[in-house]
């Protein structure tokens, strides 16, 4: 079992949709977990940490559930421009804080 | 700030011959450094973590190495390619210890093997 996994989509949704990605770990040992974006050949930034309390950023949501180990991302009013690709990071205490990254969501968002 | 450099930002080797990348961290002391690869529509496959100098952990078996010299420089290394070590290989940082940071990329390197 990958110790972060993600449905790969592709998610094809329309402008002004509202999208739901989830990712789930296997390691109850973890410690920190972001959202990356990715553009085709790009390499993948940041989009927004995820805090235990659930976290905003405008049209961005996300939400963390240590209990059954999943962290979701909602993208509300989605535009154009939010077309990427979606990684889920993690990072585990016993595994002395790297960076795991799930095999990311593909999202095209169609006028 | 910190600043990440990496390149060659594209590469086309033959088959059998040696590869170095280069990473270097500007901005910031000790960090953790990383090589990820990316196969063409996968994600990402980390292949060596660094929490200092001379301190490589390697993931996955393979006929890669890494080397951090310095203290804000990791290198990636082959002596012999392999057609399957074609990818988008990125470097990238976070800060130190065990705090789970962020990791920051360089801008990769396109590696075709042929």
């Amino acid at each position: 079992r990958k110790e972060v996994e993600q449905d790969p989509g592709p998610f094809n949704v329309p402008e002004g949709a509202t999208v739901a990605f989830n990712c789930t770990y296997s390691n109850s040992a973890s410690q920190s977990f972001f959202w990356y974006r990715q553009d085709c050949r790009k390499e993948p930034k940041l989009l927004m940490s995820v805090y235990s309390s659930g976290n905003e950023d405008g049209r961005f949501t996300a939400q963390l559930n240590r209990a059954s180990q999943y962290i979701s991302l909602l993208i509300r009013d989605s535009k154009l421009s939010d077309s990427a690709t979606y990684l889920c990071v993690v990072s585990f205490y016993n595994q002395g804080g790297k960076l795991i990254f799930g095999q990311g969501t593909e999202l095209s968002v169609k006028p | 700030s910190q600043t990440i450099h990496q390149w060659p930002a594209t590469l086309v080797q033959p088959v059998g011959s040696p590869l170095s990348l280069e990473c270097t961290v500007e901005g910031t002391s000790n960090p953790n450094l990383y090589w990820y690869r990316q196969a063409a529509g996968r994600g990402l496959q980390l292949l060596f973590y660094s929490v200092g100098i001379g301190q490589i952990s390697s993931e996955v078996p393979q006929n890669l190495s890494a080397s951090r010299p310095q203290d804000r420089q990791f290198i990636l290394s082959s002596k012999k390619l392999l057609l399957s070590d074609s990818g988008f290989y990125l470097c990238a940082w976070s800060s130190t210890g065990t705090g789970g940071t962020e990791a920051f990329f360089g801008q990769g390197t396109r590696l075709t093997v042929v």
